[in-house]
């Protein structure tokens, strides 16, 4: 099973809202990342975890705040954003580089379409 | 992580083979070149990696130049399914600890046509 699961599929809310992202992998991954993509452009990657600690931040804003309460689980917590956060949010996954046989292939979920309004 | 160039788009007719180039000319001794694609309102899905040999799986073929300055990625019989944007990344050994960064630049269009 190579299934990264991302919920919810769409989200919609407003710039006082506060929302969260979820994301789930039972591939043994102890890698998770959270990416951002504009309409046509590529993904940038947002954060890493690596053994549930965080070891990238892209120099994020705070209003996006991840959390990983577990090795399955990556939360991004979204607070205050503006119209132009709107975007495809993609969680990743991948075995880190002192897991047996790894090879850091990621696998990618479906994503959140996030509108900001 | 090396930087990489890709036309931005290119077209192939369904049943032919789709063959897509990458330029990394900077790429250095320890750097991968992996290829993911995306099909629309999809995640990015892993294809293929390979260092310095050709590679081959159940997706596709992985073809490196010998000075590994460029690469080619090979889809043996394209179908309308393979409609996609191809991204050609370069990046650092795979086993460093702390995660490991994907760089995506903008890729190719792959229109298969019928």
């Amino acid at each position: 099973d190579t299934e990264v699961t991302q919920t919810p599929k769409h989200l919609v809310m407003g710039m006082t809202n506060k929302k969260s992202l979820k994301c789930e992998q039972h591939m043994g991954h102890r890698a998770m990342y959270w990416y951002k993509q504009k309409a046509k452009k590529p993904p940038e990657l947002m954060f890493v975890y690596s053994y549930e600690k965080l070891s990238i931040n892209e120099s994020v804003p705070s209003r996006f705040s991840p959390e990983c309460p577990n090795s399955s689980l990556l939360n991004l917590h979204l607070h205050a954003l503006q119209p132009e956060d709107s975007a495809l949010y993609l969680c990743a996954s991948s075995t880190a580089g002192t897991q047996k046989r790894a090879k850091n292939i990621q696998y990618f979920g479906a994503g959140t379409r996030l509108s900001v309004l | 992580d090396a930087k990489t160039t890709q036309p931005p788009s290119m077209d192939c007719a369904e049943g032919r083979a789709a063959n897509l180039p990458c330029n990394h000319s900077t790429i250095s001794g320890n750097e991968y070149v992996y290829w993911y694609r995306q099909i629309h309102s999809q995640g990015p899905q892993y294809i293929i990696h390979g260092l310095k040999n050709n590679e081959t799986n159940e997706m596709a073929s992985l073809i490196i130049t010998e000075d590994r300055k460029s690469s080619t990625l090979i889809l043996p019989h394209a179908t309308l399914r393979d409609t996609a944007v191809y991204y050609c990344i370069v990046r650092h050994n795979p086993q460093e600890t702390s995660g490991s960064r994907l760089t995506f630049g903008e890729g190719t269009q792959l229109t298969v046509n019928p």
